[in-house]
């Protein structure tokens, strides 16, 4: 399988647990994105890699969030203290380099259950 | 503030019918504009995108409306199949990086056979 792998698929966590979870983008991509999708709504962008370099982070993004791309290749999205409303579906993307507008592919996402 | 709108939030079409989802944005700065198809318990997955040179494009069943005076999109989806049913996202991106698209709140499509 050649595209976006996220993992785990699912996690449930306690209040107060801290969470991490894993991205692994399209080999050759250098761009990698992390949004976060409630149910009912559309994805919301919080941060962006490009190679090691996180370049942007959405205010979204609260202190409890990091996110690292430690060699350029695979990231992970840690939340320390988990709060209830951090439930969500956590998506990764990634897209190549260079032309703008870019095709970024999504991987299937990480759904956290914060109880 | 939310910059994308979309309507309409869920739509039932006919097998063989057209279904059409709107989107209006505010910021003038955006020049891409994609459809995503999201099923459930999938990642979104890129349909069909615009810029705004062109009032029209077309791929096989999918067609993107495009006006830039009212800033309004649209997506149409000719002779609708059940596999259609899914949920569809327009967003949008300006700076031309593509890495920080701003969603709508997505329409739920379901085509009865």
């Amino acid at each position: 399988d050649t595209g976006v792998s996220q993992n785990p698929r699912h996690k449930i966590t306690k209040r107060g647990q801290n969470v991490t979870f894993r991205c692994d983008p399209i080999s050759e991509h250098n761009r990698l994105y992390w949004y976060r999708q409630t149910l009912g709504q559309g994805p919301e962008f919080l941060t962006y890699f490009q190679n090691e370099a996180q370049l942007e982070k959405s205010r979204l993004l609260s202190d409890r969030f990091s996110a690292e791309r430690p060699k350029g290749s695979f990231s992970t999205l840690e939340i320390q203290r988990t709060e209830q409303g951090d439930s969500a579906m956590y998506l990764c993307a990634s897209s190549l380099p260079g032309a703008a507008n870019t095709e970024a592919f999504f991987g299937q996402g990480t759904r956290l259950t914060v109880v | 503030q939310q910059q994308v709108k979309q309507s309409p939030q869920s739509l039932i079409v006919q097998k063989g019918g057209i279904s059409i989802i709107n989107c209006a944005y505010e910021n003038t700065a955006f020049d891409y504009f994609p459809w995503y198809q999201q099923f459930p318990g999938k990642g979104p997955a890129l349909l069909i995108a615009i810029r705004p040179d062109v009032s029209e494009k077309k791929e096989g069943r999918f067609t993107i409306s495009f006006n830039k005076s009212a800033k309004q999109f649209s997506l149409h989806i000719m002779d609708s199949q059940p596999g259609d049913s899914a949920t569809y996202f327009c967003a949008a991106d300006s700076g031309g990086s593509n890495y920080k698209l701003t969603f709508g709140k997505g329409t739920l499509l379901t085509v009865n056979p």
